[in-house]
């Protein structure tokens, strides 16, 4: 089945600690996004790439890092400089523009 | 810029009963509208979108949504609820023009369905 597939599904940080959080798709999508959950808040957008080895900051990209060598993959690494990076991180994608946008099941990261 | 607001944090409805889940936005230009699900630890996922066309759009698990452009609303309804269908609802909205638009996710809205 197409999907996205996100890993791993909880992420401890310890203080100090880069952490990067896995996204693929086989869905042959050319967008790629990275939110970021916290209760209350709805979703916030770290990044986003529209194409292969391009992409671009969202709203909250501070202390958030992405690459996108790959068609399939948009990992997301959390850096040290992200003070407050508890949060529920979900990464998705989308075909057309007036498409809707597919999720992952989301990772967890919490600091330890 | 672009907004979207769902007024209430939680709805509680009894199984069986018609429920309504409620969205305003605020976009310069025509907009293409969302309602996504989320279930507990899960991602969102998608039940119905407003592109153009029909005010009332149908979706998946008996939902449907009515645009309404004057009141500038995108409310989400269900003749009979279930309590599967508790959850976590969120409404989203981008402009449709050209070039990268981005989405906008409203706060979110708990259902709540009492048996």
């Amino acid at each position: 089945d197409g999907g996205i597939t996100q890993s791993p599904k909880y992420l401890f940080r310890k203080e100090g600690q880069n952490v990067t959080l896995s996204c693929e798709q086989n869905l042959n999508h050319d967008a790629m996004y990275w939110y970021r959950q916290d209760p209350g808040q709805g979703l916030r957008l770290i990044y986003y790439s529209q194409i292969v080895n391009d992409f671009q900051k969202g709203d909250i990209a501070e202390g958030y890092s992405v690459s996108r060598e790959k068609k399939e993959s948009f990992p997301l690494t959390v850096t040290s400089a992200q003070k407050n990076p508890t949060a529920f991180y979900l990464c998705a994608s989308r075909d057309l523009e007036n498409q809707p946008q597919h999720f992952g099941d989301g990772t967890r990261l919490s600091i330890l | 810029a672009q907004s979207v607001a769902q007024p209430e944090d939680q709805v509680n409805v009894a199984e069986g009963n018609p429920l309504t889940v409620k969205c305003t936005y605020s976009v310069s230009g025509n907009p293409y509208l969302f309602w996504y699900v989320q279930y507990p630890n899960r991602g969102l996922q998608f039940l119905l979108k407003y592109i153009t066309g029909d005010n009332l759009v149908k979706g998946s698990y008996g939902f449907e949504a009515e645009f309404n452009k004057s009141q500038t609303s995108f409310h989400l309804k269900k003749p009979s609820a279930l309590v599967s269908d508790s959850a976590l609802y969120f409404c989203a909205v981008r402009m449709n023009s050209g070039g990268y638009q981005k989405v906008t996710f409203g706060t979110g809205t708990k259902l709540q369905v009492i048996p």
